[in-house]
């Protein structure tokens, strides 16, 4: 069973930010949070990780507040290429690693 | 960059085939995985290896067996198919196991078994 809970689907339009909200209450002490990318026929692809407060890079931006308990991926001004699975894990190690369901954002022109 | 290769993107196999699905990465990365993804069920973790000749079960294990005796190559093996084995299938490489590991995924490789 996946540890993390995302919104199933998300709609949005092209040039809107888009935020994906993931809960992970019983996060471990030592996990990090790491965000996938998948698009449809293609293997998921690394979008960012974090441990705590904010980390940035050119493709996202990723929040996790004090208590850890929840993040969100945020996504600036997306257009329609950004349309894919967006998967929150809890990163315990490769082999421990599970992918839940994930969450389909589309975006529409 | 990271490359995971997958050898195949389609297959189509009969029941009964025994059926090689290939992976190599060119990262020198110590661990590989295989995964499955159907449909409503996410991903799968079916093995994984974190050493050459190493091997451990993931959660779904059964009807597969796994070869690694190069770093760079891990085989998947259906010895016998079925068609409740047609999946896509996900060949996964990362550098260490650790709390911050970054896995780095091949393209997949979409099995039909008729």
């Amino acid at each position: 069973l996946a540890k993390t809970t995302q919104p199933i689907s998300m709609d949005s339009y092209e040039g809107q930010e888009v935020n994906i909200t993931c809960s992970h209450n019983n996060i471990a002490t030592n996990d990090y949070i790491t965000w996938y990318q998948q698009f449809p026929s293609q293997g998921p692809r690394f979008i960012i990780q974090g441990y705590k407060t904010k980390v940035t890079n050119e493709v996202a931006s990723l929040f996790i507040p004090a208590d850890r308990k929840s993040s969100t991926l945020s996504l600036p001004r997306v257009s329609l290429s950004d349309t894919a699975v967006y998967y929150c894990l809890e990163n315990t190690g490769g082999f421990k690693t599970i992918f839940g369901a994930g969450t389909r954002l589309f975006v529409k022109a | 960059d990271v490359k995971v290769t997958q050898s195949s993107r389609y297959l189509v196999k009969r029941t009964g085939e025994k059926v090689f699905l290939e992976c190599v990465q060119d990262m020198d990365h110590e661990n590989m995985f295989w995964y499955r993804q159907d449909p409503g069920l996410g991903l799968r973790l079916i093995y994984f290896s974190y050493d050459v000749k190493m091997k451990e079960k993931g959660d779904i294990p059964e009807g597969y067996s796994v070869s690694r005796e190069k770093k760079e190559r891990f085989s998947l093996i259906l010895e016998s198919a079925s068609t409740n084995q047609t999946s896509m299938y996900l060949c996964a490489s990362s550098f260490a196991t650790g709390f911050n590991e970054k896995l780095f995924f091949g393209s997949g490789t979409q099995l039909s078994v008729l």
